[in-house]
């Protein structure tokens, strides 16, 4: 099984909402990454996760907050965003999290904020 | 840091034929890793085709092989007898500690 499944596939939110993105694959795959992606554009780093703990932060505000419950599973929660983070946000997970990885991408969750 | 440069923002190709996709890169580490991923529309992304800098042969996956060039840091995709499946977003990156860095993209169309 070589995949990786994202939940919800679409969500609409306003600015004072709260809503979580989920992320879950079955690989046995260490290293898990969230990914924002704006049309045309290549994905953008958020987070990386190796081994259950969180490895990179690049420098997202604190209205995302990413979790990893387990090593299956991550999660994204979203609080008081802004209209500009809507976007497809991305999962991805891969072996053991080193530069000759292969990353394996879910499908995405398209977010708007209203 | 590294970076990755691809000047073609789009491309187009007849149906069999072949096409080139353009990618340079800019490293300071010895040892890294070269990858082409395909991003289809409304699909998700997927790895057509790794390269190991420390191997000279290029890697080749059926129809899709690379032309690297490590000295002029190059990295280059070719796809040949091009299919109407193989539209896509096609994004070069580079493997570095803990994530990828990717270029701007190309987008190429299959003309039937």
């Amino acid at each position: 099984d070589t995949e990786v499944t994202q939940t919800p596939k679409h969500l609409v939110m306003g600015m004072t909402n709260k809503k979580s993105l989920k992320c879950e694959q079955h690989m046995g795959h260490r290293a898990m990454y969230w990914y924002k992606q704006k049309a045309k554009k290549p994905p953008e780093l958020m987070f990386v996760y190796s081994y259950e703990k969180l490895s990179i932060n690049e420098s997202v505000p604190s209205r995302f907050s990413p979790e990893c419950p387990n090593s299956s599973l991550l999660n994204l929660h979203l609080h008081a965003l802004q209209p500009e983070d809507s976007a497809l946000y991305l999962c991805a997970s891969s072996q053991e999290g080193t530069a000759a990885d292969t990353q394996y991408f879910g499908p995405g969750t398209r977010l708007t904020v209203l | 840091a590294q970076t990755v440069t691809q000047s073609q923002p789009e491309m187009s190709v007849q149906e069999a034929e072949t096409v080139t996709l353009s990618c340079t890169y800019d490293t300071s580490e010895s040892d890294y890793y070269l990858f082409w991923y395909k991003q289809p529309p409304s699909r998700q992304m997927i790895l057509v085709i790794r390269q190991e800098a420390y191997k000279q042969q290029n890697a080749t996956e059926n129809r899709f092989s690379v032309n690297f060039q490590k000295a002029a840091k190059s990295f280059s995709l070719k796809i040949s007898d091009s299919q109407l499946g193989d539209a896509a977003m096609y994004f070069c990156a580079i493997g570095g500690a803990q994530k990828l860095v990717f270029g701007q993209g190309t987008r190429l169309t299959i003309n039937p």
